[in-house]
C-alpha cells in the first residue's frame, strides 16, 4: 500500500537554527512529490513539487530535496514567521492523480 | 486576483440537517477535490471531478454529496447521513495533466 511518513511530528528551534524535516515514502512508481505549509486556521499553501530523484527546489529559507526514498525539507536560518505545520504528499503511476499525504510536521521557532 | 474562494468560513449545524459548502475558483482549473481534515488525520479525499458534469467518489464519500455544473463550481453537501460531520474541510483545484493542487481558505463545520 502506498503510504507517505513524515518526521518528526513536531520540531521547535530557536530562530537561526537550522534543521531538516523529514518525508519517507513507499509509493509505486513515483510520479511527484508535494510540499505545502498550513498556518492554522488556513488552507495548505503549495511550497514545491519534485519529480526525479537528485532534483532540488529553493524558496527564500527553504530548499526542497528528493531521493529514491525520501525527501527533505531543509530550513536555512529560521524566522518565527516560518512556523507552520509543513505537510508531504506523493503522486503514483496511476491515473486517478490522488495525492498520498503524510501527517505533517509542526514546527515551532522560537525568537 | 485569481485563486480558489470557501464560504462560508465557519458553519453550525444542527444534528439531522443537511448543509451544502461552496468552493468557486477563477484559476480556469478543470480538476476540483474535496479533502477532510480532522486532528491527528492527514488529509482524506472525500469527492473529485475532473472535468465538468462528472465526479468521482474519493475514499470517504459515505454521508457526501457534490455537484459539478459549472467549471468554475463544486459544492459539497454534508448530509445526516455522515456520523461525525465535524471537521474542517478543504477544496482545492488543479488543472488538467498536473498533479499540483491548490487549496482554498477552508470551511470549518461544526454539528451541534
Amino acid at each position: 500500500e502506498d503510504q507517505v511518513t513524515q518526521s518528526p511530528e513536531a520540531l521547535r528551534l530557536q530562530e537561526g537554527e537550522s534543521s531538516s524535516l523529514n518525508c519517507s515514502y513507499t509509493v509505486s512508481g513515483l510520479r511527484g512529490l508535494f510540499w505545502y505549509r498550513q498556518d492554522p486556521g488556513k488552507g495548505p499553501e503549495f511550497l514545491f513539487t519534485l519529480y526525479s530523484a537528485g532534483e532540488e527546489k529553493e524558496k527564500e529559507r527553504l530548499k526542497a530535496t528528493l531521493t529514491k526514498k525520501e525527501s527533505f525539507l531543509h530550513i536555512t536560518a529560521p524566522k518565527p514567521e516560518d512556523s507552520a505545520t509543513y505537510l508531504c504528499a506523493a503522486t503514483n503511476a496511476g491515473n486517478n492523480r490522488k495525492l498520498i499525504w503524510g501527517l505533517g510536521t509542526s514546527l515551532a521557532v522560537n525568537p | 486576483d485569481g485563486g480558489i474562494t470557501q464560504s462560508p468560513k465557519y458553519l453550525f449545524r444542527k444534528e439531522g440537517q443537511n448543509v451544502t459548502l461552496s468552493c468557486e475558483q477563477n484559476l480556469n482549473h478543470d480538476a476540483m477535490y474535496w479533502y477532510r481534515q480532522d486532528p491527528g488525520q492527514g488529509l482524506r479525499l472525500i469527492y473529485y471531478s475532473q472535468i465538468v458534469n462528472d465526479f468521482q467518489k474519493g475514499d470517504i464519500a459515505e454521508g457526501y454529496s457534490v455537484s459539478r455544473e459549472k467549471k468554475e463550481s463544486f459544492p459539497l453537501t454534508v448530509t445526516s447521513a455522515q456520523k461525525n460531520p465535524t471537521a474542517f474541510y478543504l477544496c482545492a483545484s488543479s488543472i488538467t495533466g498536473t498533479d499540483t493542487q491548490y487549496f482554498g481558505p477552508g470551511t470549518r463545520l461544526t454539528v451541534l
